[in-house]
């Protein structure tokens, strides 16, 4: 089945950046889309973005457009995302997840950012 | 008008059926959807892949208890014979237009 997870999540005061990771183990990730999700506290769940297989095509969300980077070390089984300009409102959790047959089907156990100054 | 609609809460009454529904809107009713559960304090867990047809794969692990449905441009999600465990938030996923969307989720009570 596979496991992610994350990590790279502390307190970052706004205007930092952040570089989280997300680790893959069960499975070899340079079969799957990965997905970035995030969770601010008591929220539901936001989609950031998405990278493809190979690291060929990218998808942002508009809240974050600009601001984040994707990139993927296959032969690592490892992916990251870059994040800068942070602000107050980018207080969350963040998860990875897979990307199997057009869906998510499998999610990483987040990793807790915190933008405060 | 939304992509995708949940209602805010749902509740059953331990050992009984609740069905969850999300609505898909106008112009995206053939879409495939996800659903996942995430239990308080834990992350999302993948649940079952549900098409337009009501097929439905489960993810691994997940019981039996849990089985998909659809009808238009309604996704249901029952869980039968309900379970303490089974209370937290619902969350229904779909892709479209290069982007992923997620319902608001409906919160599960078990009473």
């Amino acid at each position: 089945q596979g496991r992610l997870v994350e990590s790279g999540g502390g307190v970052v005061q706004p205007g930092g950046s952040l570089r989280l990771s997300c680790a893959a183990s069960g499975f070899s990730i340079s079969r799957y889309g990965v997905h970035w999700v995030r969770q601010a506290p008591g929220k539901g769940l936001e989609w950031l973005s998405l990278i493809s297989y190979d690291g060929s095509t990218k998808y942002h969300a508009d809240s974050v457009k600009g601001r984040i980077t994707m990139s993927r070390d296959n032969p690592k089984n490892i992916l990251s995302l870059q994040m800068n300009s942070l602000r107050m409102e980018d207080t969350a959790v963040y998860f990875c997840a897979r990307l199997g047959a057009v869906v998510i089907d499998l999610w990483g156990q987040g990793t807790v950012v915190t933008v405060s100054s | 008008q939304s992509v995708l609609t949940q209602s805010s809460s749902a509740s059953a009454s331990l050992g009984s059926s609740v069905k969850v529904t999300c609505t898909l809107g106008s112009g995206h009713t053939t879409n495939i959807i996800a659903w996942h559960q995430q239990q308080p304090g834990k992350a999302p867990r993948y649940l079952m892949r549900l098409e337009e047809s009501g097929k439905y794969n489960r993810g691994s692990g997940v019981p039996d208890r849990f089985s998909g449905s659809s009808s238009g441009a309604d996704r249901h999600l029952t869980i039968s014979n309900v379970q303490f465990e089974d209370e937290g938030d619902y969350y229904c996923e779909t892709w479209d237009s290069n982007i992923l969307v997620f319902g608001g989720g409906t919160k599960v009570t078990v009473l």
